[in-house]
């Protein structure tokens, strides 16, 4: 067990419509990370939070927005939803050194599997 | 750039056999991060192994083995006397922190391990 956890484990949703993801870190660690895990992509980074704030955006569709929340659990939506966002979702947690700077390694949570129909 | 390549795609071996995957990445950066995630079945990302830029000493726990070579800008991953539970996806990825201060991780497309009985 990683420490960080996702919800929901699985979510079966309809083209057109909007899902939310949610992940909560390990227990200290600022950092939040989303990555993309699809067939025709592999492994993708999508966005970054880091206490709070943005840090860093990947490939990240416009559809698609993120935030951190002060007790830093972070939530992914997805809006406008298609066949091809279908994918496993991760979030990650890592401990920052001072100031953001690196930290550990990124621990990984279970994943949300998005099927769209 | 950044990039990280894992050129098999999917390796078979029988138990007891030792077997190395191969990552070779690509960076400006002189300070960078390289990982090692295992990947099984059951789809959690699990994290191996860690490494800076600045340590090039090979590293050993138990069965697992890693070769850093900044000469070739190589991180090989070697697993000795394979056991079934090693059958899994493997993932080498790279962080370096760049311009944006993420420490994002960028994966390789990962190889495929099966170990057979």
């Amino acid at each position: 067990d990683s420490g960080v956890t996702q919800t929901p484990k699985h979510l079966i949703t309809a083209t057109g419509q909007r899902v939310t993801l949610r992940c909560s870190p390990r227990s200290g660690d600022l950092s939040v990370y989303w990555y993309q895990q699809s067939l025709d992509q592999g492994l993708q980074f999508l966005i970054q939070y880091y206490n709070g704030e943005e840090r860093a955006k990947g490939n990240i569709l416009e559809r698609f927005s993120a935030q951190q929340f002060p007790d830093l659990h972070s939530e992914l939506n997805l809006s406008s939803l298609e066949l091809g966002d279908s994918a496993l979702y991760f979030c990650a947690s890592s401990v920052e050194g001072v100031s953001g700077g690196p930290g550990g390694e990124q621990f990984f949570g279970p994943g949300t599997r998005l099927t769209v129909l | 750039a950044q990039k990280v390549t894992q050129a098999q795609t999917e390796i078979s071996v029988v138990e007891k056999e030792d077997v190395t995957l191969d990552c070779v990445y690509e960076t400006r950066d002189t300070t960078y991060y390289l990982f090692w995630y295992k990947q099984p079945p059951s789809g959690e990302l699990v994290f191996l192994i860690r490494r800076n830029s600045f340590d090039e000493q090979n590293e050993i726990s138990g069965r697992y083995s890693w070769n850093f070579q900044k000469s070739t800008s190589s991180f090989n991953f070697t697993i000795t006397a394979s056991q079934v539970v090693d059958s899994a996806v493997y993932f080498c990825a790279l962080s370096e922190g760049g311009m944006d201060s993420s420490y994002k991780l960028i994966f390789g497309s990962g190889t495929r391990l099966l170990v057979r009985p």
